[in-house]
């Protein structure tokens, strides 16, 4: 099996841009495509980004998704920080026998 | 719009058993693969399982195996999860969630708001 690491928590300004990475221990970033997830305190997590960069209908353009192959790492990015955005984010990926979580990033904005 | 209504949680004592139901609306419920996924009490997420569109092909994580049994009703818009010899690990808020598209369970388009399912005596 394989795991998804995530940093433990980031923080950063309101207005800023913050990038969040998720990086897979065995077998290629790019052959599984990854998704995103967002979850305020309280509430069931929503969908941010799938397919590694697509956003659902309603999701604003400030956030993005893209992948490295060097790194073998998936990023989440939002731009132009909103107090809202506030919440654990968790990537997500899979392979013929495993659907899997990352342990999940908490964002600070303040 | 596409919603999602878990039922069915609540206490239950260890080596007991419980039934989660998903109510799904505002799509083509026999188009998606269907999951259930929990989030123990201040923990991540973990996939529990996923049931294929038309229910051939199913998927359950290791810790499940043998004692949770996923099933839908595509008449009934409707998922299940029955789960029997609970353990005080299965405590977790169950989130029943749809595939962002219809080929298989990749990713997750639309979460439910959960059920909380607490195995404690």
């Amino acid at each position: 099996n394989f795991m998804l690491t995530q940093p433990h928590s980031v923080s950063e300004s309101p207005g800023k841009t913050v990038t969040i990475s998720c990086t897979r221990s065995s077998g290629s970033i790019a052959s599984n495509f990854v998704q995103w997830y967002q979850q305020r305190p309280g509430s069931a997590p929503t969908t941010v980004i799938y397919e590694d960069s697509r956003r659902p209908s309603g999701v604003p353009d400030r956030f993005s998704g893209s992948i490295d192959s060097s790194s073998n790492s998936a990023s989440l990015t939002i731009s132009g920080l909103k107090t809202e955005d506030e919440a654990d984010y968790y990537c997500q990926s899979y392979d013929s026998s495993n659907r899997v979580f990352g342990g999940g990033t908490k964002l600070t904005v303040l | 719009q596409v919603q999602l209504v878990e039922s069915g949680g609540g206490l239950v004592k260890p080596g007991g058993s419980l039934r989660l139901s998903c109510a799904a609306s505002g799509f083509t419920f026999s188009d998606y693969y269907m999951s259930w996924i929990r989030q123990a009490p201040g923990k991540g997420l973990e996939w529990v399982s996923y049931i294929s569109s038309s229910g051939s092909t199913i998927y359950y994580t290791d810790s499940v195996k043998g004692r949770f049994t996923v099933s839908r009703d595509n008449a009934k818009k409707s998922l299940y999860l029955q789960m029997n010899s609970l353990r005080a690990e299965d405590t977790a808020v169950y989130y029943c969630a749809r595939s962002s598209d219809t080929v298989a369970a990749r990713g997750i388009g639309t979460w439910g708001q959960g059920t909380l399912v607490t195995v404690s005596s």
